[in-house]
């Protein structure tokens, strides 16, 4: 299964832009890349996903590099709700699975 | 809608002692999985179910078994717990496979002495 890396932290402060890279340089044709985020003592929730082009939606913006090799999430404006354990999966259409890594934590100073 | 409910909330267990873990969905997916999360860790497949009827093994399936009763109900079986399954579960569903979102429980939290 193709991998992801994440940095371990963050931090941002609140109101500003907020750029969390992720890089999946074995990530093959079919494979998705998926953003969830995980509040503490909560669920994961979903975020974003995309295959090639860059996708918005109300929650946040992916950017993803033209070789596939790299994307970004983007939250536009940082809240202190947003801070938050944010996990890049690859999801692969031969095995049907999400495969999580370690993820990265955000902090957001106020 | 109650999106995905799971119980217990909270279990404690003695090393060999058996228990299911339960979970529901009301948003008529197809597939439903179950994951772990150790402390300070990323998620783990434990096993998934595509579709009614049909169960398939994820990443760590080792001392579990599951049950995908009908299309809204999945459960976890531990037949005989260790304390290495100290963790907590989490259940999801999606309409159809992983390409589409998943919808998380609020997870179980399991302790096995």
């Amino acid at each position: 299964d193709a991998k992801t890396t994440q940095p371990n932290s963050m931090e941002s402060n609140e109101e500003e832009p907020v750029h969390l890279p992720c890089n999946h340089s074995t990530i093959s044709g079919t494979d998705y890349i998926h953003w969830y985020r995980q509040l503490p003592s909560q669920g994961p929730e979903y975020v974003i996903h995309g295959l090639t082009s860059n996708v918005n939606n109300r929650m946040a913006s992916l950017a993803i590099a033209e070789d596939r090799k790299s994307s970004t999430l983007i939250l536009h404006r940082a809240t202190l709700r947003d801070a938050a354990v944010y996990y890049c999966i690859l999801w692969s259409s031969n095995t049907g699975k999400l495969i999580f890594g370690q993820g990265t934590t955000l902090q957001v100073k106020p | 809608n109650a999106g995905v409910t799971q119980t217990p909330k909270f279990q404690v267990l003695k090393t060999g002692q058996s228990m299911t873990l339960q979970c529901a969905q009301d948003m008529n997916h197809n597939s439903m999985y179950w994951y772990r999360q150790d402390p300070g860790m990323g998620l783990r497949l434990i096993y998934y179910s595509a579709s009614e009827g049909t169960t398939d093994k994820g990443e760590v399936p080792n001392g579990y078994n599951v049950s995908r009763l009908n299309k809204r109900e999945f459960s976890l079986r531990l037949e005989s717990a260790a304390p290495s399954q100290t963790s907590v579960y989490f259940c999801a569903s999606s309409k159809t496979g992983a390409a589409e979102t998943q919808y998380f429980g609020p997870g179980t939290r399991l302790l096995v002495l």
